[in-house]
């Protein structure tokens, strides 16, 4: 069984431009999660993908984007880079929902994206 | 709104003794939580979940308990080993009213030191 997966690992853009970040689930999983994680902290919820609409949204401004395949894989844009968005980006995968009842969520390593 | 905190931001203990990581919650109708560990450079790592409904649930050297009254969770590890050196990271499943959002909320983070 592969586990989630994320490309690229390391990632150095200047501010203005744009970034795509890539994620593949683990097997079987059906929803992906992305969070960003500043240095010393806990991971931010981004946003998070189910049958690929997004399923909830935290509080990220709309230059953050996302996309889920047919595949269940998933990305996550960044436009207009800012300094802030300097961060180790975090994708999450977990098994098909059922009804309204949680269920774990297993990260992938992340990409660390650096802006200058 | 919903946080997760952690009680202690470093907790040194001895190769061998048992550690406790605490960690509170403000969302009484949270029902779900998640212990991650997170090494240097890698994404968070499933540890141990626990429902609501349960007080106490048992892995392999790892124990949770929930404290639902004071709303209050606690990891404990058995036997500490260097491998075990990793910042640990309690998560809460978000909620809007009684919905589950599907985004998990993570505390700031302990880290864990052992000592040989």
């Amino acid at each position: 069984e592969t586990g989630v997966t994320q490309s690229p690992t390391h990632l150095i853009k200047t501010r203005g431009q744009q970034v795509t970040l890539r994620c593949s689930s683990q097997s079987g999983h059906n929803t992906v999660s992305w969070y960003q994680q500043a240095l010393g902290q806990g991971p931010q919820f981004i946003f998070q993908y189910y049958r690929e609409e997004e399923n909830g949204r935290g509080n990220f401004p709309p230059r953050f984007s996302g996309l889920q395949f047919p595949n269940y894989s998933s990305e996550l844009n960044v436009n207009a880079l800012e300094l802030d968005d300097s961060a180790l980006y975090l994708c999450a995968s977990s098994p098909p929902l059922a009804g309204n009842i949680p269920d774990t969520q297993y990260f992938g390593p992340g990409t660390r994206l650096t802006v200058l | 709104g919903e946080s997760v905190g952690l009680h202690l931001p470093t907790l040194s203990v001895q190769e061998g003794d048992n550690s406790i990581i605490n960690c509170a919650y403000s969302n009484s109708a949270s029902d779900y939580f998640i212990w991650y560990k997170q090494e240097s450079g890698k994404g968070p790592q499933f540890i141990i979940d626990i429902r609501s409904n349960m007080d106490k649930r048992q892995g392999q050297r790892v124990t949770v308990l929930l404290n639902k009254t004071v709303k209050h969770l606690s990891l404990q590890i058995a036997a500490t080993q260097p491998g075990d050196s990793a910042v640990y990271f309690c998560a809460e499943n978000g909620h809007q009213g009684s919905s589950n959002t599907g985004k998990l909320i993570f505390g700031q983070g302990t880290t864990l030191q052992v000592k040989p």
